[in-house]
Parts: C-alpha cells; structure tokens; sequence
C-alpha cells in the first residue's frame, strides 16, 4: 500500500510566519511520530501520538511547536512565529504492532527553510 | 536512553562485504537493537533488529556480541545503492510504540 506522506515537499518562509506541515501516516497505522533533522545532524525526536494522543511530547523545543492528530489518521506540525534556527527537514513516522515488531516506517520529509 | 557509538563513516568496494560496528556497553537488559538507515534526500528506512541471538533478513545480518555489549550490522554484498547513513539505536520493548533516539551514525560510501 501507499507509504507515510508529507505535504509540502519543501516550504520556504520568512521569519515570524506560522507554518503547518502536514503528514498522512500508513492507513490503519496506530502511532505516529515527528522528528526533525537538521543539516549534517542526525534526526531529533519531536512528539508521538498513539491514536489521537500524545503520551510524549518531550521533544518539542519551544511553545511555539505544536501537534494534533484527527481521525487516527492525519496529523499537523504547527509552527508558529518561525526563527531561523527552524530550518531543518521535519520528517514524520508511523508505525504499529504487527508479527512481534512495531517498525517506523518514515516519509520523505518537509524540507523548510526559514529567511 | 543508553548511548550508542559508531564511526562516523566508512568506505567499502560495490561486490564486497561490509561489517558496520556499533558499541553500547551501558545497553540494558530488555534493550532491542535496531538499525535504520537513511539513503540520500530521503527518511529513515528499517534494516533489522535483535535482542541475543544473530539475526538474519533479505537486507542484512545482524552479529550480537555475547555479552550484548557490542554489535555489528553485515551487508554481504555492497552496491551503490547501499550508499547511506546507518544508525543503531537501542530501543526498549519493541512490541510498544516509542521514540527512536538517533546519533550521529556512520556514512557509508560505496565505490565501484
């Protein structure tokens, strides 16, 4: 079936702009993850739903992160008043218990670039 | 979250094996070890995991240590293809949703 999609591919913003990054986990996929990673760095956890909560949001950096989950299925990262050091690629997961595993997988990422 | 340690890159010939180290003395008892890998441009993907014993797929072999202090991730044949970031991350029950704690992994570059 179709793998985890996130929209758009590339967003590019001026500072002080809110942005929503959009991310369409596996169907039937019960959790859902977002991480960030910026350039040469390796990925930075952000926050997780499991359903439509978030037991762990331990990883947003400030009060201007925020997530929702509708539906058990779409989520969006909302970034308000954007600063420079946004700039990364946000990439989103999803996975859920199947054969003894619970394996993410991750879409392409949202590359967003803050001027 | 236990640490991980890799070398920040290695270089292999396309056709030859290649062993892709990874520590973690502080690993816990109940701790899986997994690996992902990120080709170019794109997200992570799954390799493999294991808990004790070596483990097999259609992607990789995985080598536990006996004392499960160390491990080593197998490509037996390297391609081109296989160019990309590798990480081991140590992971608590894998049955259970839960982050993925990443580090720095290893570069992989494959020439021909």
């Amino acid at each position: 079936g179709a793998g985890v999609s996130q929209s758009p591919s590339n967003k590019v913003t001026e500072k002080g702009k809110d942005v929503e990054l959009r991310c369409d986990p596996i169907s039937g996929h019960t959790a859902l993850y977002w991480y960030r990673q910026r350039l040469g760095q390796g990925l930075e956890f952000l926050i997780y739903f499991q359903g439509n909560s978030a037991p762990d949001k331990s990883g947003l950096p400030s009060d201007r992160f925020s997530a929702e989950r509708t539906g058990e299925s779409v989520s969006t990262l909302t970034i308000q008043r954007t600063q420079q050091e946004d700039s990364a690629v946000y990439l989103c997961a999803s996975s859920t218990y199947r054969g003894g595993k619970n394996i993410q997988y991750f879409g392409a990422g949202t590359r967003l670039s803050v001027l | 979250d236990a640490k991980t340690t890799q070398p920040n890159s290695m270089e292999s010939n396309e056709e030859e094996p290649v062993h892709l180290p990874c520590n973690h003395s502080t690993i816990s008892g109940t701790d899986y070890i997994h690996w992902y890998r990120q080709l170019p441009s794109q997200g992570p993907e799954y390799v493999i995991h294991g808990l004790t014993s070596n483990v097999n797929n259609r992607m990789a072999s995985l080598a536990i240590a006996e004392d499960r202090k160390s491990s080593t991730l197998i490509l037996h044949r390297a391609t081109l293809r296989d160019a990309a970031v590798y990480y081991c991350i140590l992971r608590g029950n894998t049955g259970t949703a839960s982050k993925l704690t990443f580090g720095t992994g290893t570069r992989l570059q494959v020439t021909l």
